[in-house]
């Protein structure tokens, strides 16, 4: 398995402060992921990055930020936390398209954060 | 868009018992496709995927799953089901070209297996 963490894995917050989660990997991927799981939902994209310093916007990407200085860490910011945002975030990881002989690659997971805003 | 339906929620098999997992995708161009299982508190496994050729893909733990262009499904199997299989199941259909990596994923489907 890719070598992928998440801190904190745990973290309650009060609504209106600033929270960042840390995603770190060993594996030089190139493309890094932040999802969130929520009961009914499956996992929802909020936003990806295909590079350092590039980054774009997924499908749920309202009140979340994210940056990627270097390859192995990519953080997402909630500036003012909401209550709606309470959830288990996932960040995930895939190489580049031709790595391993393959076309396509499968994205490798991290353990979560579950994140409670009060 | 691409999108994807999991129409059963929660499935109750017995142990020894054969599973189906179902999965309709809507894709524009071939679609690459994913099954991966969540266990309680855990992250995503990887149990199979399909990116072209053989339409019935082998996975771990003894799952398969069938690739049916003409119902764009893509469901999932296995003959006999152990308890340890109990867990959540997503599947998952891949974007390529400018979104490459990006997946869009089902619901979810929990499977609770009965001894």
């Amino acid at each position: 398995d890719a070598g992928i963490t998440q801190s904190p894995r745990h973290k309650v917050t009060e609504t209106g402060t600033p929270v960042t989660l840390r995603c770190h990997q060993t594996e030089n991927h190139r493309y890094m992921y932040w999802y969130r799981q929520d009961p009914g939902h499956g996992l929802r994209l909020i936003h990806y990055s295909y590079g350092v310093k590039d980054t774009d916007k997924g499908e749920v990407s309202d009140g979340y930020s994210v940056s990627r200085s270097k390859t192995e860490d990519f953080l997402l910011t909630l500036e003012s936390a909401t209550s709606s945002q309470t959830s288990v975030y996932f960040c995930a990881t895939t190489p580049k398209p031709g790595t391993s002989g393959s076309s396509y690659n499968e994205q490798f997971f991290g353990p979560g954060t579950r994140l409670t805003v009060l | 868009a691409q999108s994807v339906t999991q129409p059963d929620i929660h499935i109750t098999v017995s142990e020894g018992a054969s599973l189906e997992l179902r999965c309709n995708y809507s894709y524009g161009a071939t679609p690459y496709l994913f099954w991966y299982v969540q266990s309680p508190g855990q992250g995503l496994q990887l149990l199979l995927k399909y990116f072209s050729g053989d339409t019935l893909v082998q996975g771990i733990k003894g799952f398969e799953a069938e690739f049916k262009r003409s119902q764009s499904s893509f469901n999932l199997r296995k003959p006999s089901v152990h308890w340890s299989d109990a867990a959540e199941y997503f599947c998952a259909v891949g974007a390529g070209g400018t979104s490459y990596g990006k997946l869009t994923f089902g619901q979810g489907t929990i499977l609770t297996v009965h001894p």
